[in-house]
């Protein structure tokens, strides 16, 4: 069975800093990999996606992630963080297989503080 | 741009009752997800749904669980006789055709059993 780790439940960063947030994941075949971000009361909104092919990925709002599968890690940066970047953010896996109705596997999330 | 929709925003109801959580799909997206959220913990898959029947679920879907899309829009995830831990935030989701799996996520329905 496909699992998501993010080992770290919460992160405080000053604005302007650089973020990285952790992702580490369990699948047997080539998995998916999503991270999305929800605000305080908001539904998830997907940040990015690796399906297969460069393993930098680029998303929205000036993030980026690293698909190492050595390391079974997808882990989401930003260079310069701003204080509405605060929400949590959520990994999660799908499988690269069957019909393509296979619902994503989530982490626990990590809930980031921007501090001023 | 596209977004899923979900009805209602918040729904309060008594143990034992039945409730109704509704979800509008993106128009040419033929695969619908259920997902739930419990205060503070992360979001668990319920079920898939494509060409009209189940295609996956998880454990948490059980008997008192149930899906359809009876009008060819709305796609709806039915509790029969809902329980305190039934107490959560569900999320619709959806994609389209094909092997894509980006999902579109609904803004939720905050469901309260009292």
């Amino acid at each position: 069975a496909q699992s998501v780790t993010q080992p770290d439940i919460h992160i405080t960063v000053s604005e302007g800093a650089s973020l990285e947030l952790r992702c580490n994941y369990s699948y047997g075949a080539t998995p998916y990999l999503f991270w999305y971000v929800q605000s305080p009361g908001q539904g998830l909104q997907l940040l990015l996606k690796y399906f297969s092919g460069d393993t930098l990925v680029q998303g929205i709002k000036g993030f980026e992630a690293e698909f190492k599968r050595s390391q079974s890690s997808f882990n989401l940066r930003k260079p310069s963080v701003h204080w509405s970047d605060a929400a949590e953010y959520f990994c999660a896996v799908g499988a690269a297989s069957g019909g393509g109705a296979d619902g994503l596997t989530f982490g626990k999330g990590t809930h980031l503080i921007i501090q001023p | 741009e596209p977004e899923v929709t979900q009805t209602p925003s918040h729904q309060v109801t008594q143990m034992g009752q039945e409730v109704i959580l509704r979800c509008v799909p993106i128009s040419n997206h033929l695969y619908f997800y259920w997902y739930r959220q419990i205060l503070g913990q992360k979001v668990e898959f319920l079920v898939s749904f494509y060409n009209n029947e189940i295609s996956e679920k998880s454990e948490i879907f059980d008997d008192q669980f149930s899906v359809e899309r009876p009008d060819g829009s709305n796609f709806t995830l039915k509790i029969r006789s809902t329980k305190l831990e039934d107490s959560a935030m569900y999320f619709c989701a959806t994609h389209p055709a094909g092997y894509s799996y980006e999902q579109y996520f609904g803004p939720g329905t905050r469901l309260t059993v009292t």
